[in-house]
């Protein structure tokens, strides 16, 4: 299975950018990177994805590296709302790691 | 726009009874699957679907039994219900059976005690 590591938990503040790092050394060539979040009692929900060039869309940014074995998604102004664990999956998405938890401090 | 919808939102089992979750999509999705979450880990996949009548196993398989003879509905049974399977299921779908570049669609979730 695919394999991704995130930190366990990271903590922000409100109104300012928040940078998730998710490592990926095994991912192929053709391998899309996907971000998921999971707030409170919800079911996860779609972020982002990318291949190889960073990816804007309303909710965040995807920044991949130049040899693609990390990736880190940037809230550009955390809210209150953002609170929620951060998924980082690739390949056929079977496999989601713990995430990462993230705290946003008022 | 219904979406991934499951039900039931909440059962309570006990052991060696059986039951089914139901999960339904709008979306033409060929793509089905389902996950558990047990608290504080992440999301396993149980079985997986690439269109009707055709289904495959996941991470843990064991104790869970699907069919998918409709695209819309992908039901989960448990044949005999134990304590280890007390969790939160989740039911997802995309478009194609590759997620590589497709999204996946998580319904909201049944989350089952089995006593």
């Amino acid at each position: 299975d695919a394999k991704t590591t995130q930190p366990n938990s990271m903590e922000s503040n409100e109104e300012e950018p928040v940078h998730l790092p998710c490592n990926h050394s095994t991912i192929s060539g053709t391998d899309y990177i996907h971000w998921y979040r999971q707030l409170p009692s919800q079911g996860p929900e779609y972020v982002i994805h990318g291949l190889t060039s960073n990816v804007n869309n309303r909710m965040a940014s995807l920044a991949i590296a130049e040899d693609r074995k990390s990736s880190t998604l940037i809230l550009h102004r955390a809210t209150l709302r953002d609170a929620a664990v951060y998924y980082c999956i690739y390949s056929d998405g079977l496999t989601f790691g713990k995430g990462t938890h993230l705290i946003i401090q008022p | 726009n219904a979406g991934v919808t499951q039900t039931p939102k909440f059962q309570v089992l006990k052991t060696g009874q059986s039951m089914t979750l139901q999960c339904a999509q709008d979306m033409n999705h060929e793509y089905m699957s389902w996950y558990r979450q047990d608290p504080g880990m992440g999301l396993r996949l149980i079985h997986y679907s690439v269109g009707a009548g055709i289904t495959d196993q996941g991470e843990v398989p064991n104790g869970y039994n699907v069919s998918r003879s409709t695209t819309e509905d992908f039901p989960l049974r448990l044949l005999s219900a134990a304590p280890s399977q007390t969790s939160v299921y989740f039911c997802a779908s995309s478009y194609s059976m590759r997620v590589a570049n497709e999204k996946l669609f998580f319904g909201s979730g049944t989350q089952l005690s089995v006593l």
